[in-house]
């Protein structure tokens, strides 16, 4: 149980593009789920906690307009890359909170975006 | 969330246990002691958490001193799978317990 999904699980884009990589929790429902982003041979840093109706929470230094997400529904959350640019290649990982209880999460296996 | 220290890297043989320590001297009495793992270019996995007593899964075992200061992770009888990047987390239970990642312990399990 506890598996969650991402897809695609490898992108490359144009400078210029939108990007929009999805996070599914499989097998349960999921009150929360994080974004996190992570660069070669560096830690993952968190960018954003988002609950399900409800607008996101960015950390600092993470622009809301360039990394949109959206959390439509319990076992869906989505994050687009908007106007991506080769900076913005990265390694990003979503992971996912249990509705009924556990402070424990789930992480996806991770989307490497490249952008040309 | 309180801060954690853990060693860089650590070598463990093929079949032998592997004890990943973690200082955590500033935890709070409400805060849980998690350990996740990162194979590489794959998301972390978790493995175990704790609040005081000593806990084991299928996984592996948990032991936190009897003043909460520190922790270490056991894996029994590590695996060539088992090489990975351990990471020891305190979250605060009041900031919807937001994972703050450090540079954990990277384990290299040897034949």
């Amino acid at each position: 149980g506890a598996v969650v999904s991402q897809h695609p699980s490898r992108v490359i884009c144009k400078s210029g593009t939108s990007v929009k990589i999805e996070c599914r929790s499989l097998d349960f429902q999921a009150t929360t789920m994080f974004w996190y982003r992570q660069f070669p041979k560096q830690s993952l840093m968190l960018m954003a906690t988002s609950n399900e109706g409800s607008k996101a929470t960015y950390e600092q230094g993470v622009e809301k307009d360039k990394f949109l997400i959206n959390h439509a529904s319990l076992t869906l959350s989505t994050l687009t890359v908007t106007s991506a640019h080769p900076e913005d290649s990265s390694f990003y990982i979503c992971s996912a909170k249990r509705l009924a209880g556990g402070n424990e999460q789930f992480f996806g296996p991770g989307t490497r975006l490249t952008v040309l | 969330d309180a801060k954690t220290t853990q060693p860089p890297s650590m070598d463990c043989a093929e079949g032998r246990a592997a004890n990943l320590p973690c200082n955590h001297s500033t935890i709070s009495g409400n805060e849980y002691v998690y350990w996740y793992r990162q194979i590489h270019s794959q998301g972390p996995q978790y493995i175990i958490h704790g609040l005081k007593n000593n806990e084991t899964n299928e996984m592996a075992s948990l032991i936190i001193t009897e003043d909460r200061k520190s922790s270490t992770l056991i894996l029994p009888h590590a695996t060539l799978r088992d090489t990975a990047v351990y990471y020891c987390l305190t979250p605060h239970t009041g900031t919807a317990s937001k994972l703050t990642f450090g540079t954990g312990t990277r384990l290299q399990v040897t034949l």
